[in-house]
């Protein structure tokens, strides 16, 4: 089975920073890459479909991007309320794994 | 709108089985997949498996085959997700989510906890 390793593990950064996360997977799995943001005590929430697109509604200084095995997450200027732990999960064919997570912090 | 209403919290002793339901409305229910994921307290999120819920096929992570069975009923819009054999590694909050692929709107969980 295809492995999804994101990296880092947990993140501080600044209001207002660019914040990048990566996950990679194991093995070439196009485009077919999700990002999923869980805030505490909340369920997860999708973000970014076919690794670089906008679900509706998520806010613009949200981006992703990547094919084949390596992919970023990007913040363009971090806010409070993007406190929470990222998720990326591959979608190409099951098993649908998650990546174990990024959990983003403000300093 | 799309809803995903689950099943209350339990509590269960080691062996045991659960079965947890996910009630949904506001789309046609047999057109989208029902995935399952759980998430272990402080841990991250684990896909269990699917269910087409037109056909009954499902997809299992092999790690839960035999232990896992995932159902729908049609005629009440529900998706079930049965565990069996539990221990206290199954101590976590279960969620359905809809498909078919991408997981865009989840049910609240349920959190299951194996206890003696």
């Amino acid at each position: 089975d295809i492995q999804m390793t994101q990296s880092p593990s947990s993140l501080s950064a600044s209001v207002g920073d660019r914040v990048t996360i990566t996950c990679r997977a194991s093995q070439d799995i196009s485009n077919y890459l999700a990002w999923y943001q869980q805030k505490p005590g909340k369920v997860p929430k999708l973000l970014i479909y076919a690794a670089s697109t906008l679900q509706s509604g998520v806010p613009s200084r949200f981006s992703g991007s990547g094919s084949g095995t390596d992919f970023t997450l990007t913040i363009s200027s971090l806010q409070p309320e993007d406190v929470a732990t990222y998720y990326c999960q591959k979608y190409d064919s099951a098993p649908y794994t998650f990546g174990q997570g990024t959990k983003l912090e403000i300093k | 709108q799309v809803q995903l209403v689950q099943s209350g919290a339990e509590v269960k002793k080691p062996g045991a089985s659960v079965k947890v339901s996910c009630k949904a409305s506001g789309y046609t229910f047999t057109n989208f997949y029902m995935h399952w994921v759980r998430q272990a307290p402080g841990q991250g999120l684990e896909w269990m498996g699917w269910i087409n819920t037109n056909s009954g096929a499902t997809n299992y992570v092999p790690k839960f085959q035999g232990r896992v069975t995932l159902t729908r009923d049609m005629s009440t819009d529900t998706a079930y997700m049965e565990l069996s054999r539990l221990t206290s590694d199954d101590t976590a909050v279960y969620y359905c989510a809809r498909g078919p692929a991408l997981l865009g709107y989840w049910g609240q969980g349920t959190l299951v906890t194996v206890s003696s």
